[in-house]
């Protein structure tokens, strides 16, 4: 069962931020945020994670708040092409866990970016 | 850079025939794969993960089977196919289970 709560879609100006929340309130000390997106018919995308600290890349910025209870993906400059359903995901790493590496998708949240 | 494929990207089949699906993952070594299944509307599923060579471990019981007779490659298959294994297949990698993963484009199923 995923342990995220999204919602369940946002609309976005081309060109604006967009800001994507997740609450993930029971998460452990030793769990990671992970985002995924999906466009239509496509394999999911791996696109950010993090622990504890903030983590920007070349695609987006997560900002994990310091409770970990929640966070926020934020993609700079929205163009038409990051119109896609957004996953956020908790992801146990330790290992001899019995952690399988298994991602456990929500529905996300779907993203649509507007002209 | 790594890259992994999957074919055929779509297919068609009758009720209670055999099912091949195939994944190759080029540009790494020993790596972690994955077969997720995602029904229509619904999330992904892991359906089998494998740390290595005939090494393969089942999340869920079903119809299905998954073998790795190599190092880069993950095959799912069925001998005899159901309604219910309709859906889009994906396959995904990763170099340790503290990396992320990394998905192909998938198959769609459809079961006549």
């Amino acid at each position: 069962d995923a342990k995220t709560t999204q919602p369940p879609s946002m609309d976005c100006a081309e060109g604006r931020a967009a800001n994507l929340p997740c609450n993930h309130s029971t998460i452990s000390g030793n769990e990671y945020v992970y985002w995924y997106r999906q466009i239509h018919s496509q394999g999911p995308q791996y696109i950010i994670h993090g622990l504890k600290n903030n983590e920007t890349n070349e695609m987006a910025s997560l900002i994990i708040t310091e409770d970990r209870k929640s966070s926020t993906l934020i993609l700079p400059h929205a163009t038409l092409r990051d119109t896609a359903v957004y996953y956020c995901i908790v992801y146990n790493l330790l290992p001899f866990s019995g952690n399988t590496g298994k991602l456990i998708f929500g529905q996300g949240t779907t993203l649509q970016v507007k002209p | 850079s790594q890259t992994i494929h999957q074919w055929p990207a779509t297919l068609v089949q009758p009720v209670g025939s055999p099912l091949s699906l195939e994944c190759t993952v080029e540009g790494t070594s020993n790596p972690n794969l994955y077969w997720y299944r995602q029904a229509a509307g619904r999330g992904l599923q892991l359906l089998f993960y494998s740390i290595g060579i005939d090494q393969i471990s089942s999340e869920v019981p079903q119809n299905l089977s998954a073998s790795r007779p190599q190092d880069r490659q993950f095959i799912l298959s069925s001998k005899k196919l159901l309604l219910s294994d309709s859906g889009f297949y994906l396959c995904a990698w990763n170099t340790g289970f503290d990396q992320p993963q990394h998905f192909g484009d998938g198959t769609r199923l459809s079961i006549l």
